[in-house]
């Protein structure tokens, strides 16, 4: 399986700041997703990040407040705006492996304090 | 539509079995397994297509009934290594994203 990096692995941030995290992959991969995980929850869908196309969001999840970058098959970067205490959270970055039975496998995540 | 898990959590001793069901109420064209520790990431465990197939490796096995929209996942003889939270991911046909359940917390005593 293809091996997934983030950064930063965790970080403290003031409020009305903003932070961008990085997904690096060590292969191609067509399929790009960013989660969004409170602690002691599920994992919730922020959006697809496509090469070539704009992100698709998931309800409730919308550009200005987590845009997001995809140049190419192997790095993505989610950037979470003006932030506030809610957006306390684990961020994760997922990749679909082209042509593998469409399995997603997860980054070691971004853990995020908002002060 | 977020597919529901059961149970919530689970206590068990060393070499019990478990199971942990998902329902959904849509028709769904695969079930992603995944299995969380304390502070990592979740790390992949089987996928199930439609067709009602069945997996396994090692002692950790599951199904997909397609009539009821339902996959269990079985774990037998379990091992203090499988302590941790479980997700089953959903996929409905064409969607290409999955929806996870709410996770089930197993523990394993010794």
């Amino acid at each position: 399986s293809a091996v997934i990096s983030q950064k930063p692995s965790r970080d403290i941030c003031q409020r009305g700041t903003s932070l961008t995290i990085q997904c690096q992959v060590d292969s191609q991969v067509t399929m790009m997703f960013w989660y969004r995980q409170q602690p002691g929850q599920s994992l919730t869908l922020i959006a697809t990040a496509n090469q070539g196309s704009e992100a698709t969001y998931e309800s409730g999840f919308v550009i200005d407040k987590f845009p997001i970058s995809r140049p190419n098959l192997t790095f993505s970067t989610l950037t979470v705006s003006n932030m506030s205490p809610e957006d306390s959270s684990i961020y994760l970055c997922s990749v679909e492996e082209a042509g593998y039975q469409e399995t997603q496998y997860f980054g070691p995540g971004t853990r995020l304090l908002v002060l | 539509q977020q597919p529901v898990q059961s149970p919530q959590a689970v206590i068990l001793r060393e070499g019990e079995d478990a199971v942990i069901n998902c329902s959904s109420s849509k028709a769904l064209y695969s079930v992603h397994w995944y299995r969380q520790k304390h502070g990592e990431a979740p790390v992949f465990l089987m996928i199930l297509l439609k067709g009602g197939e069945q997996k396994g490796h090692d002692k950790i096995s599951a199904s997909f009934n397609e009539k009821k929209q339902q996959s269990s996942l079985y774990l037998t003889a379990s091992q203090l290594s499988y302590s941790g939270t479980y997700f089953c991911g959903t996929e409905i046909q064409g969607a290409q994203k999955l929806v996870f359940g709410q996770g089930t917390r197993l523990t394993i005593n010794p």
